[in-house]
């Protein structure tokens, strides 16, 4: 299984800037690099995916390292509600591609 | 657009009793998916399905019967109830591509006493 290291939990003050890092050493070069999040009590939603490039879309921007094995997830302006557990996610080739391993994510804490 | 939608939303249930949870999804995507949440850990596939037709297992499959007759809809059946099977589950669906997004449903908080 491709795996993903991520810290356990993390601290922002509100509407400052956001950056989730995530460790991915075995990521092969067809995977893709997903970032899924969950609210309290819901279920997990889609925040961002990429595969070599950065990306940026309303909810956030991806940064993806060059040699692609670690990647950051950057809020740009936290809020309250971006309070959650973020999950690091890699999708890949062949028949595991249908299928998301979660790992135990990032909580992230938003300070008033 | 509906996206993904799981019933019931909570349920409980006696040691031994059977029950099917629903999921249905209108995006006409290929691929569904069941996972289990216990309190404090990632989710954890139970089950899922290519298509029409076609299961297999996944991570924690014991205990759960899956089926899939329609793209739509893909329920998730205890037939023998446990308590160590109380957990929120999830449904998933999305297509075959990577390079997209997956949906998941809003749960099924599943208390066995």
């Amino acid at each position: 299984d491709a795996k993903t290291t991520q810290p356990n939990s993390m601290e922002s003050n509100e509407e400052e800037p956001v950056h989730l890092p995530c460790n991915h050493s075995t990521i092969s070069g067809t995977d893709y690099i997903h970032w899924y999040r969950q609210l309290p009590s819901q279920g997990p939603e889609y925040v961002i995916h990429g595969l070599t490039s950065n990306v940026n879309n309303r909810m956030a921007s991806l940064a993806i390292a060059e040699d692609r094995k670690s990647s950051t997830l950057i809020l740009h302006r936290a809020t309250l509600r971006d309070a959650a557990v973020y999950y690091c996610i890699l999708r890949v080739s062949g028949a595991g591609s249908y299928q998301l391993t979660f790992g135990k994510g990032t909580k992230l804490s938003v300070i008033p | 657009n509906a996206g993904v939608t799981q019933t019931p939303k909570f349920q409980v249930l006696k040691t031994g009793q059977s029950m099917t949870l629903q999921c249905a999804q209108d995006m006409n995507h290929e691929y569904m998916s069941w996972y289990r949440q216990d309190p404090g850990m990632g989710l954890r596939l139970i089950h899922y399905s290519v298509g029409a037709g076609i299961t297999d297992q996944g991570e924690v499959p014991n205990g759960y019967n899956v089926s899939r007759s329609t793209t739509e809809d893909f329920p998730l059946r205890l037939l023998s109830a446990a308590p160590s099977q109380t957990s929120v589950y999830f449904c998933a669906s999305s297509s075959h591509s990577k390079d997209t997004e997956a949906f998941f449903g809003q749960g099924t908080r599943l208390t066995v006493v």
